[in-house]
């Protein structure tokens, strides 16, 4: 059974950066694509980007310029980093698995979520 | 950009009701890259269905999809108490961009 852990500070000062990681268990980084997810308090679901184990990335335009996604093999983890935040970053963060089969995909298993606040 | 509006935005049924939400997209999109999620609050989104209407693994079968068009429908057949939450529609479709978005969620809600 895969399972996914984020962790990191669940408070970040406007300008500053955000980081987070996401502990893989039960399974292997080098597997599959990962992506971040997040939801801001009492919204809807929003993609921020995702990786694979080679290195490629793949970001939501809108955040592309303050985004870095990667993978981490030796840790068997992913890692997200979100440059000059302000009050509009403030969500839930999920780290999530990608599926493909015969072509079709999903997000087959998440994180809990950990909440991150842009406050000073 | 592929733009999902999921309908009704609240929907109140009771136990042993059919549901049927509605995700319609925009412009287009092939039915290989739609998914639909069950998220209760508190937790993250569970994959329900992949490829508008492959149940993900552990997903009974009184959850169901299809597409016609543009248009896009997840049917719960009759409705268990644990089933009162809000499902969100997702693409995938390769070379847009973004490459993943999501409905803005519907509300399934005790009546």
């Amino acid at each position: 059974q895969v399972q996914l852990q984020e962790s990191g500070p669940g408070l970040v000062k406007p300008s500053e950066t955000l980081s987070l990681t996401c502990a893989v268990f039960g399974g292997s980084i080098s597997s599959n694509w990962w992506s971040w997810v997040r939801q801001s308090p009492g919204k809807g679901l929003e993609w921020i980007g995702e990786a694979y184990h080679s290195g490629a990335t793949n970001y939501d335009p809108s955040l592309k310029s303050r985004v870095t996604i990667s993978v981490d093999k030796s840790k068997n983890q992913l890692s997200l980093r979100l440059t000059s935040v302000t009050a509009a970053d403030t969500a839930v963060y999920y780290c999530a698995r990608h599926i493909a089969i015969r072509g079709m995909r999903g997000f087959d298993y998440w994180g809990q979520g950990t909440l991150v606040t842009a406050s000073s | 950009e592929i733009v999902l509006t999921q309908s009704p935005g609240t929907l109140s049924l009771s136990p042993g009701e059919r549901a049927t939400l509605s995700c319609r997209a925009s412009p287009g999109l092939s039915s290989n890259y739609l998914a639909w999620y069950q998220q209760k609050v508190g937790q993250p989104p569970r994959l329900l269905l992949y490829g508008a209407s492959n149940r993900a693994t552990g997903i009974p079968d009184r959850f169901s999809g299809s597409a016609s068009g543009t248009d896009f429908i997840l049917t719960i057949s009759r409705l268990e108490p644990e089933d009162f939450a809000v499902y969100y529609c997702q693409q995938q479709q390769y070379g847009t961009s973004p490459l993943y978005t999501f409905g803005q969620g519907t509300k399934l809600e005790i009546k």
